[in-house]
């Protein structure tokens, strides 16, 4: 069966360290690979968008890796901040109309 | 820029009664829109895939006559529920594409749906 999988439902990490976000997956293929954050409550919001033949693309403080042979990205949040605090979703793109989202990773980070 | 707006944010509404939920794409023209479901701890679930002038494709399990959508110009959608009952209170949540982008969505707020 298809999976998406988020592999930690919470991440607790202190102020300044670098946060690490899985995202798995299984029987899917696909084209492209997005990263949202979605605060309580609120509608996600898109950070970074990663295609199928592109190994890693950097926006300021984050980072996504995404390796089609693992079948796993990574999402990485450098120097982190209080303010990052927030559920981050990983979506696959298997066409251009349709994504299908994990569960996504609390993400809490202490002053 | 790439505002999306929905509406209302919250209702409330009597088992057996229909709720409209609008989603407007402020700044930009939306060829494509998208509606999704999200319970409380779960990742978001499309529902239906919303093309302007068009009638919209939904996910299998996705009633179309429960879950009415229109796409009725480039800048709003509305998802109407019919015939709400308690199970279909939810998180609802719209999107948008930009035209020209690859498949980067803007999503509105969400609208929670509390159906008593």
């Amino acid at each position: 069966s298809q999976k998406i999988e988020q592999n930690s439902e919470a991440l607790n990490i202190q102020e300044g360290k670098t946060a690490t976000l899985t995202c798995n997956y299984t029987n899917y293929s696909p084209a492209y690979l997005q990263w949202y954050r979605q605060d309580p409550g609120r509608g996600p919001v898109f950070l970074l968008l990663i295609r199928e033949n592109e190994k890693e693309k950097r926006k300021e403080r984050l980072k996504v890796t995404f390796d089609t042979t693992l079948k796993q990205s990574l999402f990485h949040i450098t120097a982190s901040q209080p303010a990052d605090s927030a559920t981050y979703l990983c979506a696959l793109g298997v066409t251009r109309n349709d994504m299908r989202f994990g569960a996504g990773t609390r993400l809490t980070v202490k002053p | 820029g790439a505002v999306v707006s929905q509406h209302p944010s919250w209702v409330i509404c009597k088992s057996g009664t229909s709720v409209k939920i609008e989603c407007r794409s402020l700044d930009f023209q939306a060829t494509t829109m998208f509606w999704y479901r999200q319970f409380p701890k779960q990742s978001l679930m499309l529902m239906a895939t919303s093309n302007e002038g068009s009638k919209a494709t939904y996910e299998q399990g996705v009633e179309k006559d429960k879950f009415l959508i229109n796409h009725a110009s480039l800048t709003l959608s509305t998802l109407t529920v019919t015939s709400a009952h308690p199970e279909d209170s939810s998180f609802y949540i719209c999107s948008a594409r930009v035209r020209s982008s690859y498949n980067e969505q803007f999503f509105g707020p969400g609208t929670r749906l509390t159906v008593l």
